[in-house]
């Protein structure tokens, strides 16, 4: 049974440039939330994604924006990079929609983004 | 903002010796849940603790929650090697939504 997959593991980009980030949530799952880890810190919620659609948003400016397909992968989108987009970005799924509970999600290992 | 915030930042320990690590937070909670994580990977849920409970165990972890003082505690016992890693604990507000707040975490160095 695999669990949840990131892909790429690493990544470098150059300022103004865009990135996509992808995840395949864990076998049965239906629900895919993304995190930003800056370095020293811990992860911050960016948004969720239910029955293709952007369910919930944390506090991200809109160059950030997702998508989920029909077979429940999703992927980050990140528009005109900035220094401070550098950080660990963590894919979690679960089953259910917005209202899945924390402790019921499962993460990624995570792509380590790094822009130049 | 970060809701929770684990002390120490940094923990040094012997392999055998116990780690405590608190977490204080700044608003009403319906749960909070501790994770580590290893080398900066992907997060690991150790154990929920629910607003109305004090304490509970999972193996050699030990957690205590005291909501008059928004603080909880996680106790590691008889530590080992692998358990090296960063902890956050992470909050869900009442009355909220299911976003999770994430603390920035304590690193704990177990030398064996």
């Amino acid at each position: 049974d695999a669990g949840v997959t990131q892909s790429p593991t690493h990544l470098i980009k150059t300022r103004g440039q865009q990135v996509t980030l992808r995840c395949s949530p864990k076998s049965g799952h239906d629900t895919v939330s993304w995190y930003q880890q800056a370095l020293g810190q811990g992860p911050q919620f960016i948004f969720q994604y239910y029955e293709e659609e952007e369910r919930q948003r944390g506090n991200f400016p809109d160059r950030f924006s997702g998508h989920q397909f029909p077979n429940y992968s999703s992927e980050l989108n990140v528009n005109a990079l900035l220094l401070g987009d550098s950080a660990l970005y963590l894919c979690a799924s679960s089953l259910g929609g917005p209202g899945t509970a924390l402790w019921e999600q499962y993460f990624g290992p995570g792509t380590r983004l790094t822009v130049t | 903002s970060q809701q929770g915030e684990e002390d120490p930042q940094a923990l040094s320990i012997q392999e055998g010796e116990n780690a405590t690590m608190n977490c204080s937070y700044k608003t009403s909670i319906n749960n909070l849940q501790w994770y580590r994580q290893n080398s900066g990977r992907g997060l690991v849920h150790l154990i929920l603790i629910r607003s109305n409970e004090r304490e509970k165990h999972s193996g050699r972890l030990r957690v205590t929650l005291d909501t008059s003082k928004k603080s909880s505690s996680l106790l590691i016992t008889a530590s080992r090697a692998a358990d090296t890693a960063s902890y956050f604990c992470a909050t869900h507000r009442s009355g909220g939504s299911y976003i999770p707040t994430f603390g920035r975490g304590t690193s704990l160095i177990v030398h064996p």
